[in-house]
């Protein structure tokens, strides 16, 4: 089993929906998380960190569920440029700077 | 900031041959990775350093790959014999864990092995 499991999608929506991702992780150890964006033939980029307390940037919202072992990616009022790979990220423990990635969920926003 | 820089963009060789992939970090970076994506897999973690050292290289896949980081400023991924199923882009990243743990990417290399 994979440490960071996604839904590799795709997800098609209209602009202006609202869509989530899910991601589980199975190492209980790990003590941060991540999404990356990464589009087309480009380099992954870090999109926001994920805090067990919730993290909310404009109109992307990350949560932490320990006690599932999940994280989810909320895209509100989705626009045409938020179209992506999503890419979930563990790091695997706490003296560890070993940062797992998920394949990515991919996103399609269509006018 | 130049940001990580790899080379080079793309390689394009015949199986059997020796590959070498380059990568420098973000000047001031203590920790750099070497990544391969591929669609199958996905971005697989293959070695990381911390300060030049090898830390974990459980994700290399077997004794054809190497990696060296000489310095704080340089790291070398090699491939050698490279076989068709090498055929991938492999990322270098830098960060430094603190303040935040943001890893910087290169643009990658496309290896292709024929």
């Amino acid at each position: 089993r994979k440490e960071v499991e996604q839904d590799p999608g795709p997800f098609n929506v209209p602009e202006g929906a609202t869509v989530a991702f899910n991601c589980t992780y199975s190492n209980s150890a790990s003590q941060s998380f991540f999404w990356y964006r990464q589009d087309c033939r480009k380099e992954p980029k870090l999109l926001m960190s994920v805090y067990s307390s919730g993290n909310e940037d404009g109109r992307f919202t990350a949560q932490l569920n320990r006690a599932s072992q999940y994280i989810s990616l909320l895209i509100r009022d989705s626009k045409l440029s938020d179209s992506a790979t999503y890419l979930c990220v563990s790091r695997s423990g706490y003296n560890t700077d070993k940062l797992i990635f998920g394949t990515g969920t991919r996103l399609q926003v269509f006018p | 900031d130049a940001g990580v820089i790899q080379s080079p963009r793309h390689e394009v060789t015949e199986m059997g041959q020796e590959v070498t992939l380059r990568c420098k970090p973000i000047s001031g970076h203590n920790s750099l990775f070497w990544y391969r994506q591929t669609m199958m897999r996905g971005l697989e973690l293959l070695i990381y350093f911390n300060n030049n050292v090898p830390i974990d290289d459980s994700g290399m896949p077997e004794d054809r790959f190497s990696a060296k980081m000489p310095n704080a400023s340089f790291s070398t991924l090699k491939i050698q014999p490279s076989e068709p199923r090498d055929s991938a882009v492999y990322f270098c990243a830098s960060t430094s864990r603190y303040p935040n743990e943001k890893l910087f990417f290169g643009s990658g290399t496309q290896l292709s092995v024929l």
